[in-house]
Parts: structure tokens; C-alpha cells; sequence
């Protein structure tokens, strides 16, 4: 069974850079099948998928933070990152580093709660 | 861009059957899977592919998908089935991750 977990500061200054990283314990980190990948969940809100990244170090965002976002991965350490640029207080939420196989996000990690102060 | 619109709220009384839709434009040409999010904690999948349960999801739970709907349905409801879902389908060009917005099951 896959763990992840996210670590990383808990509160970023407003125009400051977002950074998180998730560490992955199990056997699955080099499938192919799998990607890598991050959401969020501002306060009382619904979940907004961020983007993904293959073993192999492709990544994939969502059009709508693709500007901001930055995901990379390194193998060595089974760990991949996050890195969102210019935040603002929109940008307060839970963030979640998860697996994805076969379109099913299929293992989530606890969750991070990163907040933007101004 | 693909958008997924359910219920921002679904009630029913304790052992009856809730139904959660998830509409999106033909949906049935997608895969659609469903979380169980409950307070506090991240989200869970109870139904993947449509209608296929994850090993120690119930069988209470199943998931249907026809047309532009998307159906989970949840019979014999109990408290303990109080919690928000979410529908999901999956972009396989770009990757990209589409959830609905939502529905808050209430056990009345």
C-alpha cells in the first residue's frame, strides 16, 4: 500500500512562492501507470485539481494555474514537489499530494494546510 | 475545460436511498468516479469506474453513468454516511483532473 505524506511551511507571505513536498513510501513510486500529483481545497470549499507528474518527469497542469506551477519529482528520494508562484490569499487551502492511476485518484495523503498572509 | 455539476446538497432519512448526481456534457463517454469526504480528513474513493467498489466500500454504494448524468446511490443510509462527494473524470490527452463541485449528504 502507497503512503504519502506532504511537508512544508504552513503559512507564505502574500507574492511569496508556495513550496510542498510530498514523500512516498510503498513500491509503486516507478510504475508508469501512475502519476504523481497535487489538489487543493480552500476552507469550507470544494476540491481543485493543481497537475501531475510521471516517474519519467513529465508534468501535466491545470490550465488555470499552469502559469504559477511548477512540479518536479526526484526518484532518488521518492519525493516530488510543489511550487506556486505569486500567491495571494485566494490561494489559502488544504493541499493534498495524491496518486493517480487509471484517471483514479486512488491514495491521498493526510493534507497540509498552507495559509497566505498579507 | 470540462465542468461536473451536482447538487450542492442531497437529504434522505435514515435506511432509505440517496442519489447524488453528476452532470456533465456525455458523460457516459467518460469514466466517473466518486469520493467520500468527510470532515477533517482527505477524500476516499467509494466507486471508480463507474460502478466498480474498491475492496471495504460496502455494497450499499454503487454508481451508475447514462447519457449526461452520472448517478451514486447509496442505499440503506446510516449517519455514518453524512459527509460531502465528489465526482471525477479524467482528461487521459492531457491529464488533466475535472471534480464536481460537490454534494453535502445530510442523514436526516
Amino acid at each position: 500500500q502507497v503512503q504519502l505524506q506532504e511537508s512544508g511551511p504552513g503559512l507564505v507571505k502574500a507574492s511569496d512562492t508556495l513550496s510542498l513536498t510530498c514523500t512516498v513510501s510503498g513500491d509503486s513510486f516507478s510504475y508508469s501507470g501512475n502519476y504523481w500529483g497535487w489538489s487543493r481545497q480552500p476552507p469550507g470549499k470544494g476540491l481543485e485539481w493543481i497537475g501531475s507528474i510521471s516517474y519519467s518527469g513529465t508534468a501535466y497542469y491545470n490550465p488555470s494555474l499552469k502559469s504559477r506551477v511548477t512540479i518536479s519529482i526526484d526518484t532518488s528520494e521518492k519525493q516530488y514537489s510543489l511550487k506556486l508562484s505569486s500567491v495571494t490569499a485566494a490561494d489559502t487551502a488544504v493541499y493534498y499530494c495524491a496518486k493517480l492511476e487509471g484517471g483514479v485518484v486512488d491514495n491521498w495523503g493526510q493534507g497540509t494546510l498552507v495559509s497566505v498572509s498579507s | 475545460s470540462y465542468v461536473l455539476t451536482q447538487p450542492p446538497s442531497v437529504s434522505v432519512a435514515p435506511g432509505q436511498t440517496a442519489r447524488i448526481t453528476c452532470e456533465g456534457n456525455k458523460i457516459e463517454t467518460k469514466r466517473v468516479h466518486w469520493y467520500q469526504q468527510k470532515p477533517g480528513q482527505a477524500p476516499v474513493v467509494v466507486i471508480y469506474f463507474d460502478s466498480d467498489r474498491p475492496s471495504g466500500i460496502p455494497d450499499r454504494f454503487s454508481g451508475s453513468n447514462s447519457g449526461n448524468t452520472a448517478t451514486l446511490t447509496i442505499s440503506g443510509v446510516d449517519a455514518g454516511d453524512e459527509a460531502d462527494y465528489y465526482c471525477q473524470v479524467w482528461n487521459t490527452d492531457n491529464k488533466n483532473v475535472f471534480f464536481g463541485g460537490g454534494a453535502k449528504l445530510t442523514v436526516l
